[in-house]
């Protein structure tokens, strides 16, 4: 069974750029999530979708972030712009069952 | 509304003894608990969960966890560590809006632990 496929796996921009990560969760998961992993922090949840509608969005900065699930399969997270603060590691995961979440490796932003 | 604390960011061990990984939660409803894995530059791995059932649940790589509701504690331990344990761990709450398993609650994680193994 394939896994999360997310890309891609770095990205260096300069602050006030725009910048979209692509998730691609594992085959007939109806939950995907969008956490935001700032170094020596956990995740935090930015955006939970189920099929195409959103469950949670409640911890995304929506002036700037924004996301999307095309026809309850992949999906998008976009910044624009960027600041400094967005440095982080953006983690896509899909699940079946509550709870149980598949992780992609991760993109890693650096906003310079 | 539901949190995850885990106590202690660090927690150094020698091999071959045990490890113990603290972790409380806070929920409104029942909840069903996971403890996540992080090795560098990867994404999290399921270790264990805890739903119903059986509060002492087994995991992978000889770890198990322990629900207790009257200490709202799920604290994750392995009786004799190896090197290959050193690693990133994150305790996570989720709640089932539906019986079933069916609903999706939000999946909540705590700010991690690094196990750091001795030879």
């Amino acid at each position: 069974e394939a896994g999360v496929a997310q890309s891609p796996r770095y990205k260096i921009i300069e602050k006030r750029q725009s910048v979209a990560f692509w998730c691609n969760p594992i085959s007939g998961h109806a939950t995907l999530y969008w956490y935001q992993q700032i170094l020596g922090q956990g995740p935090k949840l930015l955006i939970q979708f189920q099929n195409n509608g959103v469950v949670d969005d409640s911890q995304l900065p929506k002036d700037r972030f924004s996301a999307e699930r095309l026809k309850g399969v992949d999906s998008t997270l976009k910044i624009q712009p960027a600041k400094l603060e967005d440095s982080a590691v953006y983690l896509c995961a899909s699940s079946l069952i509550v709870g149980e979440a598949f992780f992609g490796q991760g993109t890693r932003l650096t906003v310079v | 509304a539901q949190s995850v604390t885990q106590l202690g960011s660090h927690v150094s061990v020698s091999e071959g003894a045990l490890v113990l990984l603290r972790c409380n939660y806070s929920s409104s409803v029942p909840p069903y608990l996971f403890w996540y894995v992080q090795y560098p530059n990867q994404g999290l791995q399921l270790l264990l969960k805890y739903t119903t059932g059986a509060t002492l649940v087994k995991g992978i790589n000889g770890f198990e966890a322990e629900f207790k509701k009257s200490e709202t504690s799920f604290h994750l331990t392995k009786p004799s560590a190896h090197m290959s344990d050193a690693a990133e761990y994150f305790c996570a709450v989720s709640v089932d809006a539906n019986a079933g398993g069916t609903s999706y609650g939000k999946l909540t994680f705590g700010q991690g632990t690094i196990l750091t193994v001795h030879p």
